[in-house]
């Protein structure tokens, strides 16, 4: 089945502790991203990668980082996690770079930081 | 950047009966793309239609459809027949392009009610 798998579906954490959710299409797709979703804001994008090795920031990239050292894998981690980045976040793919057909989305990640 | 705006933070409708969500957005392109994505308690994020801005008529999946008023620059979501299975969070997002990038820019949702 074509899909965008990440893990974990919830997580609860700590102030500080380094964490990494992990994010994997099997469909081959060249686009991957980041979102973040909070109440009243919608989605916002964390980080992108048109490709291997190629990423970029988004709207919100502050406390966070991301690698895509295969095609298939974009983990996102947070080095120090803060409460403020207590939210719903998800990864989404795309089969090419022009989103024509919108994204594929992973089924999110829920992180709640105290 | 493109805004996406979404007027109606929540919507309730009657089982069975017609309900439109409403969506504008902001625009300097004249070839873009628009998407209504439907997020289920589940909180999986469900493509349920897109519209192609060089298209004239307007995008129909089954009881979904859309409004697309290219020079109001507006793009609603129109749901016949609504089953207790729509109620859900509708989002509606632009596909954006700039700097040689590209990425799709959501509204802040409409949460759909629907009542038996």
């Amino acid at each position: 089945e074509a899909q965008v798998t990440q893990n974990p579906r919830y997580l609860i954490t700590v102030t500080g502790k380094k964490l990494t959710v992990t994010c994997s299409q099997n469909m081959n797709h060249e686009y991957m991203s980041w979102y973040r979703q909070d109440p009243g804001l919608g989605l916002r994008q964390i980080y992108y990668s048109m490709n291997v090795e190629v990423t970029d920031k988004g709207d919100v990239p502050e406390g966070y980082k991301v690698s895509r050292k295969e095609k298939r894998n974009f983990p996102l981690i947070l080095e120090s996690p803060s409460p403020n980045q207590t939210s719903l976040y998800f990864c989404a793919s795309s089969r090419t770079p022009f989103l024509v057909m919108g994204y594929t989305f992973g089924s999110g990640t829920r992180l709640t930081v105290v | 950047a493109q805004t996406v705006t979404q007027s109606q933070p929540e919507m309730s409708v009657q089982e069975a009966e017609t309900v439109t969500l409403s969506c504008t957005y902001d625009t300097s392109e004249s070839d873009y793309y628009l998407f209504w994505y439907k997020q289920p308690p589940s909180r999986q994020m469900i493509l349920v239609i897109r519209q192609e801005a060089y298209k004239q008529q307007n995008a129909t999946e089954n009881r979904f459809s859309v409004n697309f008023q290219k020079a109001a620059k507006s793009f609603s979501l129109k749901i016949s027949d609504s089953q207790l299975g729509d109620a859900a969070m509708y989002f509606c997002a632009y596909r954006e392009t700039q700097g040689g990038s590209e990425k799709l820019v959501f509204g802040k949702g409409t949460k759909l009610t629907v009542n038996p």
